[in-house]
């Protein structure tokens, strides 16, 4: 059963510009984690955020959780022409140690 | 650098074959999943294994099996293949707790016509 739903489904800026995607969970969490996928490839684990953390930085990457909204939302800034791929919230539900995949977003960075 | 492999990385399949997906982890992990995706679609659970001799299904249900002979491998078979089981399959693993999220192989492409 889908847990995670990503909004915008598609995604499309300049190089230079910030990108945000949002990510919205039905069920209490143990923690979120955000993957990036470039075409027809794997998955790459890009950050994990537990359920008592609000935000979480990497290089580029900032990531927010709010728990009473059951959502939380990935910041790439300054974002590069190779940063094109699918990114993936996925939640390890409460009671769970099976992590459940949204639909992604698909982003596209212009050059 | 992937430290999960995935063979083949391309499969086109004639239905009715047998096939067996390989994924083999250097890392230890005790814990591996097998995911199913279609193109541009979310993942799905169809297997996995907190370690060895101990295989679940997932949250789809699927006709493939899976094996957990050894800690690093971790097989999965379709005795009879059929053209709705084109898709992507992903392999994955992580450790004990979950500290730094899954590692994913780089999946194989099955096609059965």
């Amino acid at each position: 059963s889908q847990q995670g739903e990503e909004d915008p489904q598609a995604l499309s800026i300049q190089e230079g510009e910030n990108a945000t995607m949002n990510c919205s969970y039905k069920t209490s969490i143990n923690n979120l984690q955000w993957y990036r996928q470039n075409s027809g490839r794997g998955l790459v684990h890009l950050i994990l955020i537990r359920s008592n953390e609000r935000e979480k930085h990497s290089g580029r990457l900032r990531v927010t959780l709010d728990t009473s909204k059951k959502s939380s939302s990935l910041l790439i800034t300054a974002s590069r022409a190779a940063d094109t791929a699918s990114y993936f919230c996925a939640t390890v539900p409460g009671g769970s140690e099976k992590l459940v995949f949204g639909k992604g977003t698909k982003l596209t960075v212009n050059p | 650098e992937a430290d999960i492999y995935q063979t083949p990385r391309y499969l086109v399949i004639g239905t009715g074959k047998k096939i067996t997906l390989e994924c083999s982890q250097t890392m230890g992990h005790d814990k591996m999943y097998w995911y199913q995706q279609d193109p541009g679609m979310e993942l799905h659970l169809i297997h996995y294994s907190y370690g060895v001799n101990s295989t679940e299904k997932g949250d789809l249900s699927s006709e493939s099996t899976v094996s957990r002979i050894r800690t690093e491998h971790f097989p999965l078979t379709l005795e009879s293949a059929r053209p709705s089981h084109t898709s992507q399959y992903l392999c994955a693993s992580s450790e004990k707790g979950q500290r730094y999220g899954y590692t994913f192989g780089s999946g194989t492409r099955l096609t059965v016509v």
